[in-house]
């Protein structure tokens, strides 16, 4: 089937202006992630949605990262006002259960260039 | 907060040889999963193998397997006949109570 996808797969924005980003997980899969990886680092968490119950916001790294999850399906992640630090890829993933035996698998990122 | 260290930003080995990846981490929890991710140019992460911190018995998937020390807590990765297609950064990750968190990475190449 088919596996998560994320659009899009590049950005480039002026600072100071807001962007979304979008995931679609696999069917299914009650549990979805958002991470940062900035050039030759490994990946921040950022946010994760289990079901419905309250989002982990604890990995935000400020006010200005939102995140929402629309239908238990679709996430959009926020960055408003942006800054050249923003500059990243942003990943998603997803996997059936918020449980560490569950397998997390990832979509192809998007580049975030703010200029 | 647990931590995860990749000492090796790069390594190169040639084709059909045998390479170790070293990753140590730190923690005090007790129960956990570590994992070896691979990043190939796609940008996608693909798991490759993963340990539970329970089982002493090393996982192996084909040509992967692991040298899992819990008491060193030390998590190698050991690539046997190396492919050109495995060429990647790779990315080793703990997950205990908390959140995946993961090292920053090795960058893989390998000569023809």
């Amino acid at each position: 089937g088919a596996g998560v996808s994320q659009s899009p797969s590049n950005k480039v924005t002026e600072k100071g202006k807001d962007v979304e980003l979008r995931c679609d997980p696999i069917s299914g899969h009650t549990a979805l992630y958002w991470y940062r990886q900035s050039l030759g680092q490994g990946l921040e968490f950022l946010i994760y949605f289990q079901g419905n119950s309250a989002p982990d916001k604890s990995g935000l790294p400020s006010d200005r990262f939102s995140a929402e999850r629309t239908g238990g399906s679709v996430s959009t992640l926020t960055i408003q006002r942006t800054q050249q630090e923003d500059s990243a890829v942003y990943l998603c993933a997803s996997s059936l259960a918020r449980h560490r035996q569950e397998t997390q698998y990832f979509g192809p990122g998007t580049r975030l260039l703010v200029l | 907060a647990q931590t995860v260290t990749q000492s090796q930003p790069e390594m190169s080995v040639q084709e059909a040889e045998t390479v170790t990846l070293s990753c140590t981490y730190d923690t005090s929890e007790s129960d956990y999963y570590l994992f070896w991710y691979k990043q190939p140019p796609s940008r996608q992460m693909i798991l490759v193998i993963r340990q539970e911190a329970y089982k002493q018995q090393n996982a192996t998937e084909n040509r992967f397997s692991v040298n899992f020390q819990k008491a060193a807590k030390s998590f190698s990765l050991k690539i046997s006949d190396s492919q050109l297609g495995d060429a990647a950064m790779y990315f080793c990750a703990y997950e205990g109570a908390q959140k995946l968190v993961f090292g920053q990475g090795t960058r893989l190449t390998i000569n023809p």
